[in-house]
């Protein structure tokens, strides 16, 4: 089984549509969760972090967790053609561990 | 505040050669990462470097080492290099690590 699971996509909203962005990890002992926004040819950027069930608002990004689960999503409300760009789901690994495992990213296409 | 910064941006090898790549975090940041991209395997770990020790090691061979150095600047070689090691290398810091990490901008590598 994989570690760290997202769809592909590609995911393509309307401009001003909500996008929704999943994520499934398998290891029951991690704690910290975290969105990475990569646009083409460039570097992963963080743009959340999650450590609590529930959900974490930051501006038009929702980051949701559910650990019971094992479930981590991103919601981008009003998105842009700006947001365009392949969404990184990662999850720190077992204890605590400084090791962050990636998925492989589900790109995201906004149509104006 | 300065960034991560790697060099070199881009680097092209011979199959066999043995390439080092430099990796300088942002100041005050101890944790250094390193991480290679390809299109089909996405993020993949390779190691994570604290206080000049080595804590996390990826799934990569013996060839793939890296070390730090007491100002948290960080290297990683590749020895004998082979067609499958061209990817994007990234480097990332940071202050602790379950904050997140920050990408540097990546190197190139190509192998032919």
């Amino acid at each position: 089984q994989k570690e760290v699971e997202q769809n592909s996509g590609p995911l393509s909203v309307p401009e001003g549509a909500i996008a929704s962005l999943n994520c499934t990890y398998s290891d029951r002992g991690s704690q910290s969760f975290f969105w990475y926004r990569q646009y083409s040819g460039k570097s992963p950027e963080l743009i959340m972090f999650i450590y609590s069930n529930g959900d974490k608002e930051d501006g038009r990004f929702t980051a949701q967790l559910n650990k019971a689960s094992q479930y981590v999503s991103l919601l981008i409300r009003d998105s842009q053609p700006s947001d365009s760009a392949t969404y990184l789901c990662a999850v720190n690994g077992q204890g605590g561990s400084e090791k962050l495992v990636f998925g492989k990213g589900t790109k995201l296409t906004v149509n104006p | 505040k300065a960034g991560v910064t790697q060099t070199p941006r881009y680097l092209i090898k011979t199959r066999g050669q043995q390439v080092t790549l430099s990796c300088s975090p942002i100041s005050g940041h101890r944790s250094v990462s390193w991480y290679q991209q390809t299109p089909g395997q996405g993020l993949q770990f390779l190691f994570e470097y604290f206080s000049e020790t080595q804590r996390n090691k990826g799934n990569f061979p013996g060839r793939f080492s890296g070390r730090q150095f007491s100002n948290s600047r960080s290297e990683m070689n590749v020895s004998t290099l082979e067609l499958g090691d061209s990817a994007l290398y990234l480097c990332a810091s940071s202050a602790y690590g379950n904050y997140g990490y920050t990408f540097g901008s990546g190197t190139r590598l190509t192998v032919v």
